[in-house]
């Protein structure tokens, strides 16, 4: 059983258009995270949602944005593609806001 | 703001040797978490191993254990008698136990090359 997944596992789009990836988690977890890995293999905080409630927000563009339909998903949607925005996006999980954090396979995008 | 720092990008050890994996990190908290996960070209995130800062005893998972000195605030990952599964980037993580910010705080990693 997959605990943590993400869909689509690869996204390769061109610059302008919008695109979503979505995640679901099957542990019965309370938080749900998205991270961004750039091409150098940095990873960084993007979002954090509690219960559906937003946590955490980054610094990142609006063209970004989290929705969390129910506790099990959370699904980034971004708005005007642009090149900068080529990288992996993980998902991952935790039972509560300080426990440890499950990921997801990652989605690697890439933006042409 | 926490900061991770491994300053090793690149290691490499042989099969069935150990190698150690350093990790550094700067926080004015005094309670808090450390990680190690491990990513495989595979891409997928995996949790090696996990420390308290409460604890004094440093936490060990069959081949993986740490040296956690928490004065001098280094977190290292010892891999004993490595293998080839073992070759993969290494990122070490903190985090604070809890008060509004539970995002992990990553270093830049280190690659792991394991030679047969």
């Amino acid at each position: 059983d997959t605990a943590v997944s993400q869909t689509p596992k690869y996204l390769v789009t061109q610059m302008g258009n919008d695109k979503s990836i979505k995640c679901e988690q099957n542990l019965g977890h309370d938080t749900m995270y998205w991270y961004k890995q750039d091409s150098k293999k940095f990873l960084k905080i993007m979002f954090s949602y509690n219960n559906k409630e937003l946590i955490i927000n980054e610094t990142v563009p609006n063209r970004f944005s989290p929705k969390s339909p129910d506790k099990a998903h959370l699904n980034l949607h971004i708005n005007s593609l642009e090149l900068g925005d080529s990288a992996v996006y993980f998902c991952a999980s935790s039972q509560v806001r300080w426990d440890t954090q499950y990921f997801g396979p990652g989605t690697r995008l890439t933006v042409l | 703001a926490q900061t991770v720092t491994q300053s090793q990008p690149e290691m490499s050890v042989q099969e069935a040797e150990t190698v150690t994996l350093s990790c550094t990190y700067d926080t004015s908290e005094s309670d808090y978490y450390l990680f190690w996960y491990k990513q495989p070209p595979s891409r997928q995130m995996i949790l090696v191993i996990r420390q308290e800062a409460y604890k004094q005893q440093n936490a060990t998972e069959n081949r993986f254990s740490v040296n956690f000195q928490k004065a001098a605030k280094s977190f290292s990952l010892k891999i004993s008698d490595s293998q080839l599964g073992d070759a993969a980037m290494y990122f070490c993580a903190y985090r604070r136990v809890q008060g509004g910010s539970e995002k992990l705080v990553f270093g830049k990693g280190t690659k792991l090359t394991v030679n047969p």
